[in-house]
Order: C-alpha cells, then sequence, then structure tokens
C-alpha cells in the first residue's frame, strides 16, 4: 500500500513568518510530487509541482524534494492570514497507472 | 488553461436512493479521470480510476456495485452512488489528467437523510 504522510498540525505561524510543511512517502519509484492548497469545502488547488531533486521557487513558495530520503517540503515565506488553509501533499504512483496519492494534509493557520 | 465541470455541488437524496455525479473535461480530452472521496477534515481518498471505453478500476475496499463508474466518452465520466446511506455522506471529488499535470472539478457535496 502506498502512503503519503503528513503532521495533521495545526501549524500556527505569525503573519511574516516562514511556514515549512513536510511530507515523506513510501513508493521509491515515484518521480512526481504536488503540493495543493484546500480551502474548507473547495477542492483542492495547485500550488507547486516537483520531479527533480532540490528546490523550485515559485514566488513566496518553494518546494524541496529529497527522492533518496523520500521526503518532500513546502516552504511558504512572509506567511499572509489568506494562506490559512489545508496543505495537501500528493505523490503519483510509480508505473503507468497516473494515480495520484494523497497524504492527510496539514493545517496552516497565519495569525495576524 | 484545463477546465473540469462538476455537477451538482450539492445533492440532498434520501436513503435507499440512487444519486450520479458528473464530471466533465471541457477543454481537452481526458481518458482517464479519477475519483476522490473526502470526509470532514481528512484526506482525499482515490476511490477509483475511470478508464473511456473500458471498466474503472477500484480501489481496494471501494465497492463497484455500490459506486458505478461509467467512462463512455473522452469528456465525460460519471459516478452513480447507487442505494445510499447517511454513511455514503461525503465530499466527491473528480480529477482529470491534462497537460502533464492533473485538474480537479469543484466537487460534489453529498447528504444522505
Amino acid at each position: 500500500q502506498k502512503e503519503v504522510e503528513q503532521n495533521s498540525g495545526p501549524l500556527s505561524v505569525p503573519e511574516g513568518a516562514i511556514a515549512s510543511l513536510n511530507c515523506t512517502y513510501s513508493d521509491r519509484g515515484s518521480q512526481s510530487f504536488f503540493w495543493y492548497r484546500q480551502y474548507s469545502g473547495k477542492s483542492p488547488e495547485l500550488i507547486m509541482s516537483i520531479y527533480s531533486n532540490g528546490d523550485k521557487e515559485d514566488g513566496r513558495f518553494t518546494a524541496q524534494l529529497n527522492k533518496a530520503s523520500q521526503y518532500v517540503s513546502l516552504l511558504i515565506r512572509d506567511s499572509q492570514p489568506s494562506d490559512s488553509a489545508t496543505y495537501l501533499c500528493a505523490v503519483r504512483v510509480s508505473g503507468n497507472t497516473g494515480k495520484l496519492i494523497f497524504g492527510q494534509g496539514t493545517t496552516l493557520q497565519v495569525k495576524p | 488553461g484545463a477546465v473540469v465541470s462538476q455537477h451538482p455541488s450539492r445533492v440532498i437524496c434520501k436513503s435507499g436512493t440512487s444519486v450520479k455525479i458528473e464530471c466533465r473535461s471541457l477543454d481537452f480530452q481526458a481518458t482517464t479521470m479519477f475519483w476522490y472521496r473526502q470526509f470532514p477534515k481528512k484526506s482525499l481518498m482515490l476511490m477509483a480510476t475511470s478508464n473511456e471505453g473500458s471498466k474503472a478500476t477500484y480501489e481496494q475496499g471501494v465497492e463497484k456495485d455500490k459506486f458505478l463508474i461509467n467512462h463512455a466518452s473522452l469528456t465525460l465520466s460519471t459516478l452513480t452512488v447507487t442505494s445510499a446511506h447517511p454513511e455514503d455522506s461525503s465530499f466527491y471529488i473528480c480529477s482529470a489528467r491534462s497537460f502533464g499535470g492533473y485538474t480537479f472539478g469543484s466537487g460534489t457535496r453529498l447528504t444522505v437523510v
């Protein structure tokens, strides 16, 4: 059974701080990794995808991937109250099914 | 960008009835769609993979006779919850592979009373 693990939180940070979200996965053959943001009652929206080891930056967001450690993280710089949401880590299962497996999500609270 | 339209957004049905949820790719062809279920404060759980023109592949523990999936065209997949019971109340979300990524529908909140 492929698994994706996240700390459910809540993670509370003050406005303007850096929020660090972590995710581990069990499928060593996985090559594609995604971070989604989900507001209550809404569908997930893609923040970033990452496929290669190292860092990938997009605005205030940086995704980090370490395949050897089977670890992926998301950093949010200059956190804003509007960033308060649940952040879901998703991993595409190895093979050709295209299935995405999600972690349980980390709830982020950014306090003004 | 790729858009997936999901309907209805909310539905309330009586126990024992069936409910159909539609997921439609608007500007691309989706040979594969995925159906997820999400309980309150829980993550998305993959229910099944819907393949155009063939039978769906269900995840372990998902009853295929209860959750009927039809993917008759390259732009439409449907999920029918048959003989719904209150424990089937959940948020159902579809997703399609598109242009190197995944596009999600807006979700359907099903309440069975």
